[in-house]
């Protein structure tokens, strides 16, 4: 079955460290992957889509690697800020369907 | 520049009880989409539509209705409300997939069925 996984567990780091994110996935071949940030109580605010050809996005701080082999995807947030503690969704596409399915999300806490 | 709204904000409903949740988008996108969030179990997808009067079942399109009578609005319907449809529900808007952009999510709606 089709499956997306993201670590449960919340992900603390230190303010001005780097932040990696893992996004596994399973029987799926997407044509794009996208990484959306969620606040408590508000909808999720898209941040970066990556199609499949391509190996790496960059945006500000951010930056996504997508590994169709290893089936893999990467979100990276450099130096990182407490502003950044959010949870972090990402999603693929479900090839001719027009959807996206959704990770769970991994929470990030940015200490000072 | 609106987005994304969806009304109402909250609502507690009585087993048994109908409503409809409304989700309208001012930016033209051709795609709409309602899901669901319950913890634990993430974003599910309940009933799209990819235009105008088109609509398609998700992955949890049970107990509820949808219709697209206009290509900005989006509304779904549960027509006899059952407590395990106490969820938070988010409506989301987006361009055709080659245009590269994401979704566009509204606030959503947090819903109590006692």
């Amino acid at each position: 079955s089709q499956k997306i996984e993201q670590n449960s567990e919340a992900l603390n780091i230190q303010e001005g460290k780097t932040a990696t994110l893992t996004c596994n996935y399973t029987n799926y071949s997407p044509a794009y992957l996208q990484w959306y940030r969620q606040d408590p109580g508000r909808g999720p605010v898209f941040l970066l889509l990556i199609r499949e050809n391509e190996k790496e996005k960059r945006k500000e701080r951010l930056k996504v690697t997508f590994d169709t082999t290893l089936k893999q995807s990467l979100f990276h947030i450099t130096a990182s800020q407490p502003a950044d503690s959010a949870t972090y969704l990402c999603a693929l596409d479900n090839s001719g369907y027009s959807t996206l399915t959704f990770g769970k999300g991994t929470m990030l806490l940015v200490s000072p | 520049n609106a987005g994304v709204t969806q009304t109402p904000k909250f609502r507690v409903l009585k087993t048994g009880q109908s409503m409809t949740l409304l989700c309208a988008q001012d930016m033209n996108h051709e795609y709409m989409y309602w899901y669901r969030q319950d913890p634990g179990m993430g974003l599910r997808l309940i009933h799209y539509s990819v235009g105008e009067g088109t609509t398609a079942k998700g992955e949890v399109p049970d107990g509820y209705n949808v219709s697209r009578l206009k290509k900005q609005n989006f509304l779904l319907g549960l027509e006899s409300a059952a407590p395990s449809q106490t969820s938070v529900y988010f409506c989301a808007s987006s361009y055709t997939w080659d245009r590269g952009y994401g979704y566009t999510f509204g606030s959503g709606t947090r819903l109590t069925v006692v």
